[in-house]
């Protein structure tokens, strides 16, 4: 069955310091992938998406993600993290090909970041 | 644009009542599925559909039931509330392979 695996349940860093998460998926095919975050109390809001070309792809907030294909790997980064960056971040895919699965987002478990000032 | 929207915000049910959970879109989507988060497991999916008339079962579609009549909505049935479907559920809306938009979610507790 296809998965997506989240490293990290909880990362607590420093104002100002660098954030990696990473993000392993288990199919395949040709995936859409995206990147997703939960301020508390709100619902989920896409940060970015990578659906093909240049592998490095840039979103909203500073945050970039780089697929590397031979690696099942979409990691988000952000080099500078910020106290309004706390939330939790989900990492999703989507198998691309024919049918109702070509629709569908299998999400990852998700990564609390605690940003401290 | 109002974009996803769910009602009610916030529900509490007794074990064996049965309610149904709104979702609407105005973005004409084809796709849009119901989500369960619970803590440390992510976001679990219900049922989705592909379009008005067409729906299917997700990874935990027990005790729900969906249809969509039309592209702009679709609604969660719980049948017979059991505390184990104290959750926060989330309606999405998107076309094909595309970003999916969140609603703002409905905190369900059952006692």
């Amino acid at each position: 069955a296809q998965s997506v695996s989240q490293h990290n349940h909880h990362v607590i860093l420093s104002e100002a310091a660098s954030l990696e998460l990473g993000c392993n998926y288990s199919y395949g095919g040709t995936v859409n992938l995206f990147w997703y975050v939960q301020y508390p109390g709100q619902h989920l809001q896409l940060l970015l998406k990578y659906f093909s070309g240049d592998p490095l792809v840039k979103g909203i907030k500073g945050f970039e993600a780089e697929f590397i294909k031979s690696k099942f790997s979409f990691n988000l980064r952000k080099p500078s993290v910020q106290w309004s960056d706390t939330a939790e971040y989900f990492c999703a895919v989507t198998l691309l090909g024919s049918g109702a699965g070509s629709y569908q987002l299998t999400f990852g478990k998700g990564t609390k970041l605690s940003v401290i000032p | 644009n109002a974009g996803v929207t769910q009602t009610p915000k916030f529900q509490v049910l007794k074990t064996g009542q049965s309610m149904t959970l709104q979702c609407a879109q105005d973005m004409n989507h084809e796709y849009m599925s119901w989500y369960r988060q619970d803590p440390g497991m992510g976001l679990r999916l219900i049922h989705y559909s592909v379009g008005a008339g067409i729906t299917d079962q997700g990874e935990v579609p027990n005790g729900y039931n969906v249809s969509r009549s039309t592209t702009e909505d679709f609604p969660l049935r719980l049948l017979s509330a059991a505390p184990s479907q104290t959750s926060v559920y989330f309606c999405a809306s998107s076309k094909r392979g595309d970003t999916q938009y969140f609603g703002p979610g409905t905190r369900l507790t059952v006692l």
